[in-house]
């Protein structure tokens, strides 16, 4: 199993410019998010999916889309970048979590550091 | 908002000694999760304590769960320098989110 994968690596852009960060799993996991990792701030959920055709905004999601069209793929779509979302971003997936307290143990990816200019 | 703070910000050992990191949360939770980052990768699960659990082990890693102070720790003994790293801790949220506090940056000194 590949686990998380995430492309590209490294990203520069322009003020203005919009991509897309990719995110792939092979675990089967319903459950899959999206971080940014700033330094001081600890990771915080950008948005979330749990399943095929379900996403739902996290703590900071103004400036990204996401779309789940598959249980395996969830890209986070930067609209017009700003210097602002320079950061590290992290994709993960986990299962759902049960009801009686078993944990959703989160796998990440390698992360994508991306520096808007 | 962060649901997990973890304290302190950054901690300096020596090898062969302990390490304390403490995680504090504000809602009721059902489990209570801790991550390992090393420098430029992404997180590593550590360990899963429930709610209905005080004390748990793993190896060298030894977490506890005060559910009435809504804090927990994560003990590392006998420190190695291969153990620094950035330490989150991470507790549920509505709609299965983990909301990760700001972490413990761990250095371990040879």
């Amino acid at each position: 199993n590949a686990g998380v994968t995430q492309t590209p690596k490294f990203q520069v852009l322009k003020t203005g410019q919009s991509m897309t960060l990719q995110c792939a799993q092979d675990m089967n996991h319903e459950y899959m998010s999206w971080y940014r990792q700033d330094p001081g701030m600890g990771l915080r959920l950008i948005h979330y999916s749990v399943g095929a055709g379900i996403t739902d905004q996290g703590e900071v999601p103004n400036g990204y889309n996401v779309s789940r069209s598959t249980t395996e793929d969830f890209p986070l779509r930067l609209l017009s970048a700003a210097p602002s979302q320079t950061s590290v971003y992290f994709c993960a997936s986990s299962r759902l979590p049960g009801l009686a307290g078993e944990g959703n143990e989160q796998f990440f990816g390698p992360g994508t550091r991306l520096t808007v200019l | 908002s962060q649901q997990g703070e973890e304290d302190p910000q950054a901690l300096s050992i020596q090898e062969g000694e302990n390490a304390t990191m403490n995680c504090s949360y504000k809602t009721s939770i059902n489990n209570l999760q801790w991550y390992r980052q090393n420098s430029g990768r992404g997180l590593v699960h550590l360990i899963l304590i429930r709610s209905n659990e005080r004390e748990k082990h793993s190896g060298r890693l030894r977490v506890t769960l005060d559910t009435s102070k809504k804090s927990s720790s994560l003990l590392i003994t006998a420190s190695r320098a291969a153990d620094t790293a950035s330490y989150f801790c991470a507790t549920p949220s509505q709609g299965g989110k983990l909301i990760f506090g700001q972490g413990t940056e761990l250095s371990v000194k040879p």
